[in-house]
């Protein structure tokens, strides 16, 4: 059975600061990993995807990533209101299909607090 | 270019009757999948497609669930005999066949 585990939150972070989001996940064929962000009432969106242990960075978000100790997290620099929103961890393990479907964490509700 | 695209948005139903949800991928993806999200939770996969082809079904509820593929874009979930429990919004993704999944605006649908 493949969870993946996130912190429901809400997590309340200032305007400027920087928002620090993890998840861990159960099975260690994950390969892939993926942030995606949700505004109430509209569809997941990537944000982020990584594959190899240590950090990597695009723009303001940071992933990391730790296969040992199935930890990956999501660092937000100088958090912006725009960004609350609800932030979901997912895994992707490979079949011999290709690239399986997605198993989600509940997601973590994150607010900017101007 | 478009997105993923889902029809209908929204659909009310009544209990016991069936229903199809429509999902139309990004140009060229070749990978479909389909999920089920609940309020507060994160999507639930329920299954997907290369091509026409259904790669995995593992996370279908049970037999009244069922999906198709058949030229290998368009996607139909059918659902028979909707029962209550079934309400939830259904969300479609598609990729070009590797990781990056981009989500549709889902239908919401409800059971009377």
């Amino acid at each position: 059975q493949k969870e993946v585990e996130q912190n429901s939150g809400p997590l309340s972070v200032p305007e400027g600061a920087i928002a620090s989001l993890n998840c861990t996940y159960s099975d260690r064929g994950s390969q892939s990993f993926f942030w995606y962000r949700q505004y109430s009432g509209k569809s997941p969106e990537l944000i982020m995807f990584i594959y190899s242990n240590g950090d990597k960075e695009d723009g303001r978000f940071t992933a990391q990533l730790n296969k040992a100790s199935q930890y990956v997290s999501l660092l937000i620099r100088d958090s912006q209101p725009s960004d609350s929103a609800t932030y979901l961890c997912a895994v992707n393990i490979y079949s011999g299909g290709g690239a399986d479907g997605l198993t989600f964490g509940k997601g973590t509700h994150l607010i900017i607090q101007p | 270019g478009a997105g993923v695209s889902q029809s209908p948005r929204y659909k009310v139903t009544k209990r016991g009757q069936d229903v199809a949800l429509r999902c139309d991928p990004i140009s060229g993806h070749v990978s479909l999948y389909w999920y089920r999200q609940a309020l507060g939770q994160g999507p639930e996969f329920l299954t997907y497609f290369n091509y026409e082809a259904q790669q995995d079904k593992s996370g279908l509820p049970n037999d009244r669930f069922s999906a198709e593929r058949p030229e290998g874009s368009i996607s139909t979930l059918t659902i028979q005999r909707t029962e209550q429990r079934d309400s939830a919004m259904y969300r479609c993704a598609s990729s070009l066949g590797g990781d990056e999944q981009f989500f549709g605006p889902g239908t919401r649908l409800t059971v009377l």
